[in-house]
């Protein structure tokens, strides 16, 4: 049974570049959150998807932007890259949006913003 | 912004002794949980306790809740050196909805 897979593991872009990161969630997951988390901090949400639908959000800026597809994976884009984008972004999966669920990590994704 | 703020920062101990880290957040919360993770990579849930639970156990884990001071610990037994990780604790809160809000975390570090 896969976890949660992310891809690409490690990634280098510019400052104004746009980039996309992928998740698929764990089997039997339909949840699918994403956060950054810069070094030394702790994860920051940034959205949840559900039913392809955005269903909550951070204090992240509109250069986040998501979607979720029929199969539940989803894609993480951000638009107009800043230095300060640099981070690991962290997808999660769960199953509903019932309280009390645990949220399964993938590996993460390694942005560098030069 | 961060809700939950973890303490120690930074904890070193021996193989076999006892870590504790305390965990403080400020509004009401649905439930709160624990996770691990290993030098960056992505976390690993440990345990999660309930608004209406005070102690849970997980085999060389307890974590206790305390709703009246918006405060946790986790207290890991016996540590081994594979138990070096930084350690978080995430809360839902009932604004926030399922979103987890995490601290800053503590680092662990178990020497042999």
């Amino acid at each position: 049974d896969a976890g949660v897979t992310q891809s690409p593991t490690h990634l280098i872009k510019t400052r104004g570049q746009q980039v996309t990161l992928r998740c698929s969630p764990k089997s039997g997951h339909d949840t699918v959150s994403w956060y950054q988390q810069a070094l030394g901090q702790g994860p920051q949400f940034i959205f949840q998807y559900y039913e392809e639908e955005e269903r909550q959000r951070g204090n992240f800026p509109d250069r986040f932007s998501g979607h979720q597809f029929p199969n539940y994976s989803s894609e993480l884009n951000v638009n107009a890259l800043l230095l300060g984008d640099s981070a690991l972004y962290l997808c999660a999966s769960s199953f509903g949006q019932v309280l009390y669920n645990e949220q399964f990590f993938g590996p993460g994704t390694r942005l560098t913003v030069l | 912004s961060q809700q939950g703020e973890e303490d120690p920062q930074a904890l070193s101990i021996q193989e076999g002794e006892n870590a504790t880290m305390n965990c403080s957040y400020k509004t009401s919360i649905n439930n709160l949980q624990w996770y691990r993770q290993n030098s960056g990579r992505g976390l690993v849930h440990l345990i999660l306790i309930r608004s209406n639970e005070r102690e849970k156990h997980s085999g060389r884990l307890r974590v206790t809740l305390d709703t009246s001071k918006k405060s946790s610990s986790l207290l890991i037994t016996a540590s081994r050196a594979a138990d070096t990780a930084s350690y978080f604790c995430a809360t839902e809160d009932f604004q926030a909805g399922t979103a987890l809000i995490f601290g800053k975390g503590t680092t662990l570090s178990v020497s042999s």
